[in-house]
């Protein structure tokens, strides 16, 4: 079974610019989740997705949104890039929705804002 | 906000010596999950306790669920070389719509 895939894995923007990262869960997962992990603050929950629709959401700014769709692909944008948006960020898919199953976390994007 | 912390966030030991990590809720936690980062990789689940008082065992590995279901703890038996990593704590507080509370991690060193 394939697991989780990110893509691109590597990205370099400048300030203001804007990004949007993807991020494919394991066949037959409907559940995704994204985080965001820097050396400061951790692992960082963002927003959790489960069959199209947005079930939570972290405590980030609106410049941070996503969306999934029918097949259970997953999107991140953040608009408007700021230098501590600089991070890996993290998708992970599950089968139910919430935290109650296990997490399967992707490679990740490592996203760097000059 | 609910939190959860855990410490200590960095423990060098010597390859063979003990190692323990602890994470600590302020509410009552409906699971605890348990994940394994290694140096330039992602977090890789190990086990996840939902019963208070819970012992669970992966080789060297022994992970404690609280009776008040607050608090949890992974030990590890005569590290090893390839135990090198940070490992996180997650709690679940429960409802679908819930998420994971990741645990800033400890970063486990050893040296050979």
């Amino acid at each position: 079974k394939a697991g989780v895939t990110q893509t691109p894995r590597y990205l370099i923007k400048t300030r203001g610019q804007q990004v949007t990262l993807s991020c494919s869960p394991i066949s037959g997962h409907r559940s995704v989740s994204w985080y965001q992990q820097t050396p400061g603050q951790g692992l960082q929950f963002l927003f959790e997705y489960f069959s199209e629709t947005q079930r939570n959401k972290g405590n980030f700014p609106g410049r941070f949104s996503g969306r999934q769709f029918s097949n259970s692909r997953s999107e991140m944008n953040v608009s408007t890039l700021e230098l501590g948006d600089s991070a890996l960020y993290l998708c992970a898919s599950n089968k139910l929705a919430g935290a109650a199953d296990t997490q399967y976390f992707g490679p990740g994007t490592r996203l760097t804002v000059l | 906000g609910q939190q959860v912390m855990q410490i200590p966030q960095y423990q060098h030991v010597q390859e063979g010596e003990d190692f323990t990590t602890y994470c600590n809720s302020s509410t009552t936690l409906s699971n605890i999950q348990w994940y394994k980062q290694r140096p330039g990789g992602h977090p890789v689940f190990l086990i996840q306790l939902v019963k208070s008082g819970e012992v669970k065992k992966q080789k060297r590995l022994t992970f404690q669920f609280g009776e008040a279901k607050k608090n949890s703890s992974l030990h590890i038996t005569a590290t090893q070389t390839t135990d090198v990593g940070t490992y996180f704590c997650a709690g679940n507080y429960g409802g679908s719509q819930g998420n994971l509370i990741f645990g800033k991690g400890t970063k486990l060193s050893v040296k050979p």
